[in-house]
């Protein structure tokens, strides 16, 4: 039992790239998330999933998409990377409200 | 101003000493009330929860929820270097689609 995992666990960016942060569970949860965190700034909502094939916008979904074709997966992409998405993106599932289960984190530099 | 508010430390203790950790908050619609650890370079994993208000005690921890004052707190008794971390607190009503709005975290060091 993995858990939450997410691939990659660092990547450097150049301004104007893209790439697809990658987020698995095997929790058979319903919920995901992809969060960024900044100092100072704490947890922030990227976007969220509440069931296969769904997804909505949270705090934070400017420049970001996602998808959720399927239950265990979740990707975020970065269409045209900018410097001021330098940060560490963390995803999480749920299996309910108060529950939330981290992956590792990615460390993401664009420069 | 935040629906969250978290004590920004840092917080410096010696070991054994009983650490206090808070949050006030803003939304009387919260229900779950939980606190994470986060270990330097990881990510978070849930500690405690409480459901509405009142004490919970796991251990050294002890978490405890006042919804009159909008007030929660994390207390650590008999602290070791082990629990050095950042503490994010974090609340949610239970209808939200399990999205939960955190605090900024305070970072704790219990020095041997």
């Amino acid at each position: 039992n993995a858990g939450v995992t997410q691939t990659p666990k660092f990547r450097v960016l150049k301004t104007g790239q893209s790439m697809t942060l990658l987020c698995a569970q095997d929790m058979n949860h319903e919920y995901m998330y992809w969060y960024r965190q900044d100092p100072g700034m704490g947890l922030r909502l990227i976007h969220y999933s509440v069931g296969e094939g769904t997804t909505a916008k949270g705090e934070v979904p400017d420049g970001y998409n996602v998808s959720r074709l399927k239950k265990q997966n979740f990707l975020l992409g970065l269409e045209s990377a900018a410097p001021s998405q330098t940060s560490v993106y963390f995803c999480a599932s749920s299996p309910r409200s108060w529950e939330q289960y981290f992956g590792p984190g990615t460390r993401l530099t664009v420069t | 101003q935040k629906e969250v508010e978290q004590d920004p430390g840092p917080l410096s203790v010696p070991e054994g000493a009983i650490v206090s950790l808070n949050c006030t908050y803003s939304n009387s619609a919260f229900q779950y009330f939980m606190w994470y650890r986060q270990y330097s370079r990881k990510g978070p994993e849930l500690l405690m929860y409480t459901y509405s208000s009142g004490n919970k005690e796991d251990g050294r921890f002890t978490a405890q929820v006042d919804k009159s004052s909008k007030y929660i707190s994390l207390f650590i008794r008999d602290s070791q270097p082990s629990d050095s971390a950042t503490y994010l607190c974090a609340m949610t009503v239970n209808t939200n689609a399990g999205k939960s709005t955190f605090g900024d975290g305070t970072t704790l060091t219990v020095k041997p």
